[in-house]
């Protein structure tokens, strides 16, 4: 089945510990990205990548980083995650993009 | 600066037809796509325009004017289920940046029996 997965669907944490959101797609995409979605602010790009080795930042990408070492995985990486970085995210592929279920993220 | 606006909330009766309007000013344009939400699910994608006029897709039509920076999405025979977010998203093309993808804020539609 062609998906998009992320990993985990749920977390909670602290300020300051690292943590990473995985994301994988099978459908052999170039293209994959990270949004956040916050309520009354709606889907903020947070960084994209064209290609293997290729990344760009979006909207917002302050707090956050990426790898794309191979074209299935792009894993979102909060080196020390703070309090304003809860929210719902989506990793995505291809356009018109495939979503992922979504990681809601809750930082204490 | 680059916006993308539509209005927040809507309400329609079941069996009519509404229509969503998405405004947008963006440095680069190469393309305008529409997605829907459901609450607490991710979007799924609804169309796609890149020259102006109507692409139509069964009861969805999404509509785009390029000079004037405006698309609709209309949906026609309205069913309880349509009652979601309906997203318009642009992509950017600003001095070789082709992946940016800006996303509106969301109408969120309330179908009525």
């Amino acid at each position: 089945e062609a998906q998009v997965t992320q990993n985990p669907r749920y977390l909670i944490t602290v300020t300051g510990k690292k943590l990473t959101v995985t994301c994988s797609q099978n459908m052999n995409h170039e293209y994959m990205s990270w949004y956040r979605q916050d309520p009354g602010l709606g889907l903020r790009q947070i960084y994209y990548s064209m290609n293997v080795e290729v990344t760009d930042k979006g909207d917002v990408p302050e707090g956050y980083k990426v790898s794309r070492k191979e074209k299935r995985n792009f894993p979102l990486i909060l080196e020390s995650p703070s309090p304003n970085q809860t929210s719902l995210y989506f990793c995505a592929s291809s356009f018109p993009q495939y979503f992922g279920p979504g990681t809601r993220l809750l930082v204490l | 600066g680059q916006n993308i606006d539509q209005p927040t909330e809507m309400t329609a009766t079941e069996g009519a037809i509404v229509q969503i309007n998405c405004t947008y000013q963006t440095s680069g344009f190469n393309g305008l796509f529409w997605y829907q939400q459901h609450a607490g699910e991710a979007p799924t994608f609804l169309s796609y325009n890149v020259l102006d006029g109507l692409e139509e897709k069964g009861r969805f039509s999404s509509f785009l004017s390029r000079s004037k920076g405006y698309s609709y999405l209309l949906l026609k025979e309205l069913q309880m289920k349509d009652s979601a977010s309906y997203l318009c998203a642009v992509r950017d093309h600003d001095g070789g940046s082709q992946g940016n993808l800006i996303f509106g804020k969301g109408t969120k539609l309330s179908v009525k029996p």
